[in-house]
């Protein structure tokens, strides 16, 4: 059973773009979630989509924003990008309720020149 | 202070030593997870936990409620157990929350 993956891998990006980031979740998995993570902020919420629907979203501006497809793949853009976008970004999926076990894809490292 | 804090941040042994990594959390919660990052970002759930105890091979992970804490244990430590170990909990279905890590390495 493939794992989750996660697409581009590495991305470098300057300042005031916009950019795209992947998920594919496991196959039959319906959450997928986002999470930012940095050097100085550690791992961080972005948000949770469950059958297309967002659930929970994390305190971040509204240039992040995201969307889930009906076969469950999932993207977030971030809009006018700042230096301090600069992160590696990481989706999970699990089958149906959040407080299952996480499946994490290996991460899209952002960097914002 | 953070609704969720590990220690120690940092923690260096010898293989074969016996590892506890605690983690602590100020909110009642619906689940707690462990997860493992090694170097190059790849992040593992090693546990989901509500309550009691799992195990799985030589690693022990341990919850109580009431004092809102939860241990992680490795036994016959190896460099191969050596990553960053990360404790993460969710309230009801909100958004989960992670502590900063713990950082182990293990020498041969």
């Amino acid at each position: 059973k493939a794992g989750v993956t996660q697409t581009p891998r590495y991305l470098i990006k300057t300042r005031g773009q916009q950019v795209t980031l992947s998920c594919s979740p496991i196959s039959g998995h319906r959450s997928v979630s986002w999470y930012q993570q940095t050097p100085g902020q550690g791992l961080q919420f972005l948000f949770e989509y469950f059958s297309e629907t967002q659930r929970n979203k994390g305190n971040f501006p509204g240039r992040f924003s995201g969307r889930q497809f009906s076969n469950s793949r999932s993207e977030m853009n971030v809009s006018t990008l700042e230096l301090g976008d600069s992160a590696l970004y990481l989706c999970a999926s699990s089958f149906d309720r959040p407080d299952e076990k996480l499946f994490f894809g290996s991460g899209t490292q952002l960097s914002v020149l | 202070k953070n609704e969720v804090e590990q220690s120690p941040q940092n923690l260096t042994a010898q293989e074969g030593e016996f590892i506890t990594i605690n983690c602590s959390y100020s909110v009642g919660i619906s689940a707690l997870h462990w997860l493992q990052q090694h170097p190059g970002g790849g992040i593992v759930s090693l546990f989901m936990l509500s309550s009691g105890k799992k195990k799985h091979g030589r690693l022990i992970a341990t919850i109580n409620i009431q004092e809102k804490h939860s241990s992680l244990h490795i036994t016959a430590s190896h460099p191969r157990d050596s990553a960053v170990y990360i404790c993460a909990v969710r309230q009801g279905a909100q958004k989960l929350v992670f502590g900063q890590g713990t950082r182990l390495t293990i020498n041969p």
